[in-house]
């Protein structure tokens, strides 16, 4: 059974870019085409962020394009989401996530990691 | 967008809690005649998980209480004979494009 589990710095400063990485166990990475992140600021709704296949194929959330990059690495079974010029704004729990193939389409996430909150503060 | 309702509902155990969905645009695929359209369960403290997918199908474990309907730009999560482990928050999701969720709704006990 697929696990997933987000690791990085749990504070970054404002300006700053927000670098996480999740590994996926129990599975090849290779074995599921998308992977996602999502995002939810404290006591607030579910946000996706941004989507990669295990080919290095690349989708973003238009609001947020131009500072995320979404990148992986088969070698080591993990992807990886970087947020660039972060402020108050992006502080949340960030969601690794399971995305199903809808056959060239977006897809519903089956499979969470337990998530990682980043807060943003000097 | 998705706009769910209510934003709380609080519903006695044993009854019936329906919440409603509905998307700014059609969800529903021409190519497959499936609407993309997804239903999440997180309780406090906990990570999202899925109930529904393609509007009416339930997930592998999931009661059999909770059922998805609807079609198109609307749509229903519906939770029978609600237990007090039902209290959640609860959203949908759209995957017809960029996806996108509900605002959430919490569900409490009465």
């Amino acid at each position: 059974q697929v696990q997933l589990q987000e690791s990085g710095p749990g504070l970054v400063k404002p300006s700053g870019t927000l670098s996480l990485t999740c590994d996926v166990s129990g599975g090849s990475i290779t074995s599921n085409k998308w992977w996602s992140w999502v995002r939810q600021p404290p006591g607030k709704g579910l946000e996706w962020i941004a989507e990669i296949s295990h080919s290095g194929s690349t989708n973003y959330n238009p609001s947020l394009r131009g500072r995320v990059t979404i990148s992986v690495d088969k070698s080591k079974n993990q992807f990886s989401l970087k947020l660039n010029s972060v402020t108050a704004a992006d502080t949340a729990v960030y969601y690794c996530a399971r995305e199903y193939d809808s056959d060239g389409y977006y897809g519903y996430f089956d499979c969470w990691g337990q998530g990682t909150l980043v807060t943003v503060s000097s | 967008v998705m706009t769910q309702s209510p934003d709380t509902l609080a519903v006695s155990p044993g009854e019936t809690a329906t919440i409603n969905c509905q998307s700014s645009q059609s969800v529903l695929h021409s190519s497959d005649n499936k609407n993309y359209l997804s239903w999440y369960q997180q309780k406090s403290g906990q990570v999202p998980k899925l109930l529904i997918k393609w509007a009416s199908t339930r997930e592998s474990g999931v009661p059999d209480r909770f059922s998805g309907s609807g079609s198109g730009t609307d749509f229903t999560l519906t939770i029978s004979s609600l237990q007090a482990e039902d209290v959640a928050v609860y959203y949908c999701q759209q995957y017809y494009k960029t996806p996108t969720f509900g605002q959430g709704t919490k569900v409490e006990i009465k």
